[in-house]
């Protein structure tokens, strides 16, 4: 157990629908990534966290948005979702004090239909 | 950031010593290495992370040379619970701590 979570583990909703991922990273950790990962893709980078604010941001596409809340979890929403938008979702959080060492979670696996 | 190239795949029997050796030739003088591992349908886990020379834990050891432009993640006797996609990273205060996953090397091992 990485002491990272991610609700729902899987969601299934139809084009052009709006879905919000939740994460909570481990406890004390301050950083939180978003990844995408697309049957046989690699691990595309979206967006990333420290303590509320945006620190980075990857090939995130204009319909994706997330914060991160005072208590430290984060929400990614996907709007006028599309066919393509079906992927595996990673939350990662990871502390400063660790260098890049980060945990993620089991991922939310979102199938458009 | 600096960009990392690693093997697309190798392949191993059971028992062997594996190294899979990472270029990153633009390293910054502050940036980590570190090595993930990924099963599929997992989030990665965290393997090992080191700065310079060697370091070593329970599953695995990192060789890094002194110019740190490579660096060899040694997975010692593999099994077949080994096989997996392996991603070395470099990042630090420099990149704000980003962990840009390449392609990574998938690792298959046979009996």
């Amino acid at each position: 157990d990485s002491g990272v979570t991610q609700t729902p583990k899987h969601l299934i909703t139809a084009t052009g629908q709006r879905v919000t991922l939740r994460c909570s990273p481990r406890s004390g950790d301050l950083s939180v990534y978003w990844y995408q990962q697309s049957l046989d893709q690699g691990l595309q980078f979206l967006i990333q966290y420290y303590n509320g604010e945006e620190r980075a941001k990857g090939n995130i596409l204009e319909r994706f948005s997330a914060q991160q809340f005072p208590d430290l979890h984060s929400e990614l929403n996907l709007s006028s979702l599309e066919l393509g938008d079906s992927a595996l979702y990673f939350c990662a959080s990871s502390s400063l004090n660790r260098g890049t060492e980060a945990f993620f979670g089991q991922g939310t696996r979102l199938t458009v239909v | 950031l600096a960009k990392t190239t690693q093997p697309i795949s190798m392949d191993s029997y059971e028992g062997q010593e594996v190294n899979i050796t990472c270029s990153h030739n633009n390293i910054a003088t502050n940036d980590y290495i570190t090595w993930y591992q990924q099963f599929p349908s997992q989030g990665p886990r965290f393997i090992i992370q080191g700065y310079k020379t060697k370091v070593t834990n329970e599953v695995a050891s990192l060789f890094i040379p002194a110019d740190r432009k490579s660096s060899t993640l040694s997975l010692p006797r593999v099994s077949l619970s080994d096989t997996a996609v392996y991603y070395c990273l470099v990042g630090g205060m420099d990149s704000g701590y980003a962990l840009n996953f390449g392609k990574g090397t998938s690792l298959l091992v046979t009996p």
